[in-house]
């Protein structure tokens, strides 16, 4: 099993610009979740999907982050216009959507504005 | 108050010590995850529990419900065991987790 894909796996650019962010889930899995770490404030849950549709997109800061997951083996997480405060590690997981299951991490995005 | 607290925020042992770091949480849940990340940034799922013991290796996990308490325990401990600890913890059958700030250990030789 290849595990979660994630890419790229670090990203500098200058603020203002759009960032896309990819992920692979498990095949199989039917629940996707995006998160971001920061020193500041740990591991934040952004957004999760069970069987492709956005279930709870609270954790999104604001209008400048969106994201999509068109089939069952791909979502971005996509910032525009990014800005330095989004610097961190993003991090996406899968795993099954039936009851408690443990969550399978891909290696994370580490992306800095500039 | 974090919903999820954890302690030590960061823990220094000798080898072969045997160590625990503990995980409150205030609100319902329906599982606790805790989770290890290596230096190198990768986040590995270690257990899920919702009741009582779960060994693995080295590795213990245990939950009080009642008291909304669990504890991780390693034994022997070893410099590759050196990596952050997080506990989530998991509300329902929907699977978002919320996280502790982590425990940063520290095993040397």
């Amino acid at each position: 099993d290849a595990g979660v894909i994630q890419s790229p796996r670090h990203e500098v650019t200058e603020m203002g610009q759009e960032v896309t962010l990819r992920c692979k889930p498990i095949s199989g899995h039917n629940s996707l979740f995006w998160y971001r770490q920061t020193m500041m404030r740990g591991l934040e849950l952004l957004i999760y999907f069970n069987n492709n549709v956005p279930i709870d997109d609270s954790g999104m800061p604001e209008d400048r982050f969106s994201a999509k997951m068109p089939n069952a083996s791909f979502s971005t997480l996509k910032i525009q216009p990014s800005e330095p405060r989004d610097s961190a590690v993003y991090f996406c997981a899968s795993s099954f959507l039936t009851g408690n299951q443990p969550q399978h991490f891909g290696d994370g995005t580490r992306l800095s504005i500039l | 108050k974090n919903e999820v607290e954890q302690s030590p925020q960061n823990l220094t042992a000798q080898e072969g010590e045997f160590i625990t770091i503990n995980c409150s949480y205030s609100v319902g849940i329906s599982a606790l995850h805790w989770l290890q990340q290596h230096p190198g940034g990768g986040i590995v799922s270690l257990f899920m529990l919702s009741s009582g013991k779960k060994k693995h290796g080295r590795l213990i996990a245990t939950i009080n419900i009642q008291e909304k308490h669990s504890s991780l325990h390693i034994t022997a401990s070893h410099p590759r065991d050196s990596a952050v600890y997080i506990c989530a913890v998991g509300g329902g059958s929907q699977g978002n987790l919320i996280f502790g700030k982590g425990t940063k250990l520290s095993v040397k030789p």
